[in-house]
């Protein structure tokens, strides 16, 4: 049990439709993350929130949006995505962003854009 | 450039040990952590080095050189369940973590 929860698990979607995915944490962290985690290359740092605000965006396409409601809940919003775009999702928190802590990751969620 | 080296797959025999090496090249460095993941599973984080040297726990121990942009994760007594992903990142300068491609760790009896 990490304390992160992502849903949906696995998830097929045709390129016209749109679909979200969830992350919760349960750990009273106050920075959260979204990363792309493609087969046989580094994890890809997609967006960055920490106290809800957003601190990072590494140039990902408008396609994904994403949402901080609240320190614990984060949100990617898919649309018009592109066969490309199959990767593993991860979401990650931790308990700031200038210090070195670690980074607790949910479980993910399996993408796949037909 | 960021970036960060190692290798992308290691065979090794239960019981025995392994080193997996990471490389790399920062803007700035703020720490070295090295995660583990199963297949369809979360990472999940092993160690942290900030400082040059030997850090030990249990089974597992991670060495870092900043002088060398170096560090190696050493698995001792290899259990079956040892085979998994072995994923290296650095901190940067903006606390940022900079990942290696992970490296597949296959362990036979």
């Amino acid at each position: 049990e990490t304390g992160v929860t992502q849903t949906p698990r696995h998830l097929v979607m045709g390129m016209t439709n749109k679909k979200s995915l969830k992350c919760e944490q349960h750990l009273g962290h106050n920075a959260m993350y979204w990363y792309k985690q493609s087969a046989k290359k580094p994890l890809e740092l997609m967006f960055v929130y920490n106290f809800k605000e957003q601190t990072e965006n590494n140039s990902v396409p408008s396609r994904f949006s994403p949402e901080c409601p609240n320190s614990s809940h984060l949100f990617l919003h898919l649309h018009t995505l592109q066969p490309e775009d199959s990767a593993l999702y991860l979401c990650a928190s931790s308990p700031g962003l200038a210090e070195s802590y670690e980074q607790y990751f949910g479980p993910g969620t399996r993408l796949t854009v037909t | 450039g960021q970036n960060i080296d190692q290798p992308t797959e290691m065979t090794a025999t239960e019981g025995a040990i392994v080193q997996i090496n990471c490389t790399y090249q920062t803007s700035g460095f703020n720490g070295l952590f090295w995660y583990q993941q199963h297949a369809g599973e979360a990472p999940t984080f092993l160690s942290y080095n900030v400082l040059d040297g030997l850090e030990e726990k249990g089974r597992f121990s991670s060495f870092l050189s900043r002088s060398k942009g170096y560090s190696y994760l050493l698995l001792k007594e290899l259990q079956m369940k040892d085979s998994a992903s072995y994923l290296c990142a650095v901190q940067d300068s903006n606390y940022q973590l900079i990942w290696g491609a992970g490296t597949k760790l296959i362990i036979k009896p």
